[in-house]
């Protein structure tokens, strides 16, 4: 089983100002990484896949990089609807599909 | 496209419930479908596939021997039989799969709103 380990695991920030999320895995897993989204009381959003193409719709300011077992997901000029929880997601080995355990970012 | 899940409810510790998951708006047949559970306050954690034809199901350990997924691709369904539950069982259980704008997808794009199963006594 391939762990994800995501940290911090709360991040407070500024509105307008960068956040930046990281993401480990316990082995490689290519580019075959996604992040998510989730609001309270909401389901998932798909933000990014392979490691660094945005989702139809994700604003510019949601960038991903990274491959192998190290990955990082760039919030720029954070807005209020982008205080949320964010998950990384690997799909490269499965089963099981295997999440992080979740970066809350807050508002400083 | 959307998956709308209902079944869940407050059980006790040892009992079963039986989740469903409506799916529309996509080619159902041509999936797979997922099972993500999120315990309050917690993360994501997958917890059964079945692939499109429903031969190929895979489960979390945590579940293994307990929970049973199965689908009816003549009604669009797709069901988690959850039997022997525990207090950790407790969460909001998702229906997902990778239907979405990206074609041939290994990732989660689509998923239903949740339903909430609190085993308790």
């Amino acid at each position: 089983e391939i762990v994800m380990t995501q940290s911090p695991d709360t991040l407070s920030v500024s509105p307008g100002e960068r956040a930046t999320l990281s993401c480990r895995a316990s082995q490689s897993v290519n580019s075959n990484l996604a992040w998510y989204q989730q609001r309270p009381g909401q389901g998932p959003r798909l933000l990014i896949y392979g490691a660094s193409t945005r989702a139809t719709g994700v604003p510019a300011r949601f960038s991903g990089s990274g491959s192998g077992t190290e990955f990082t997901l760039t919030i720029s000029h954070l807005q209020s609807e982008d205080f949320a929880v964010y998950y990384c997601h690997q799909y490269h080995y499965w089963p099981p599909w295997t999440f992080g355990q979740g970066t809350k970012v807050e508002i400083k | 496209a959307q998956l709308v899940e209902s079944g869940g409810g407050v059980v006790q510790p040892g009992g079963s419930l039986t989740l469903s998951c409506a799916a529309s708006g996509f080619s159902f047949v041509a999936y797979g479908m997922h099972w993500v559970r999120q315990a309050p306050g917690k993360g994501l954690e997958w917890v059964a596939f079945i692939r499109s034809d429903g031969t190929i199901k895979y489960y979390a350990d945590s579940v293994k021997g307990r929970f049973t997924i199965s689908r009816d691709n003549s009604k669009n369904m797709v069901y988690l039989q959850m039997g022997n539950l525990r207090v950790e069982d407790t969460a909001v259980y998702y229906c997902a799969n990778f239907y979405g704008e990206q074609v041939y997808a290994e990732f989660f794009q689509l998923w239903g709103q949740g339903t909430l199963v609190t085993v308790s006594s």
